[in-house]
């Protein structure tokens, strides 16, 4: 049975701080990695993907992927009340299937 | 704005009925999902269409019937659903390599479905 599992929190950060989401899975045979967000009661936005170990940035966000530890990261920096939502670790094992995370929430104060 | 276009957005509807759930892109993508999300839970696949056929059904029952009537389409067909069915409806379409790999999925807003 392929899991990704991630800690479903919620973590709470203050505004400006680094959020830090963190994310394993099962299938060593994993190829590519997900980030998306979700706000309450709304569809699931992409907003980062991986496929390579390293680190991956855009803007306020940088993905990082340990393929030999089986471990990948979103962090957010300087975090805004609006970064607050549920964060989906999504990981892709062949095929078309992707195996989504129960989701970690996260909330911002101001 | 969300390129990928599900409707209706909202959805109630008795157990003997039928309906479907209408999804549309313009991405150029040539696979095409349906994802059933409770709350609180993630999205669960059900069915995966690639260049027009069906690739994957996830054990999904047959009140459920998927059809992709061109590559910009994709239906959902509901037949004598269960309350437990109950739940938000997403579309969403992807890339497909050549090497069989693929892209990151983009969704659409969803259907949220209520059964009497």
């Amino acid at each position: 049975q392929k899991e990704v599992e991630q800690n479903s929190g919620p973590l709470s950060v203050p505004e400006g701080a680094i959020a830090s989401l963190n994310c394993t899975y099962s299938d060593r045979g994993s190829q590519s990695f997900f980030w998306y967000r979700q706000y309450s009661g709304k569809s699931p936005e992409l907003i980062m993907f991986i496929y390579s170990n390293g680190d991956k940035e855009d803007g306020r966000f940088t993905a990082q992927l340990n393929k030999a530890s089986q471990y990948v990261s979103l962090l957010i920096r300087d975090s805004q009340p609006s970064d607050s939502a549920t964060y989906l670790c999504a990981v892709g094992s062949g095929g078309f299937k992707t195996i989504f995370g129960a989701g970690t929430r996260l909330f911002v104060k101001a | 704005d969300t390129e990928v276009t599900q409707t209706p957005k909202h959805l109630v509807m008795g157990m003997t009925n039928k309906k479907s759930l209408k999804c549309e892109q313009h991405m150029g993508h040539r696979a095409m999902y349906w994802y059933k999300q409770k709350a609180k839970k993630p999205p669960e696949l059900m069915f995966v269409y690639s260049y027009e056929k069906l690739s994957i059904n996830e054990s999904v029952p047959s009140r459920f019937s998927p059809e992709c009537p061109n590559s910009s389409l994709l239906n959902l067909h509901l037949h004598a659903l269960q309350p437990e069915d109950s739940a938000l409806y997403l579309c969403a379409s992807s890339q497909v390599f050549l090497d069989g790999g693929y892209q990151p999925q983009h969704f659409g807003d969803g259907t949220r479905l209520s059964i009497l």
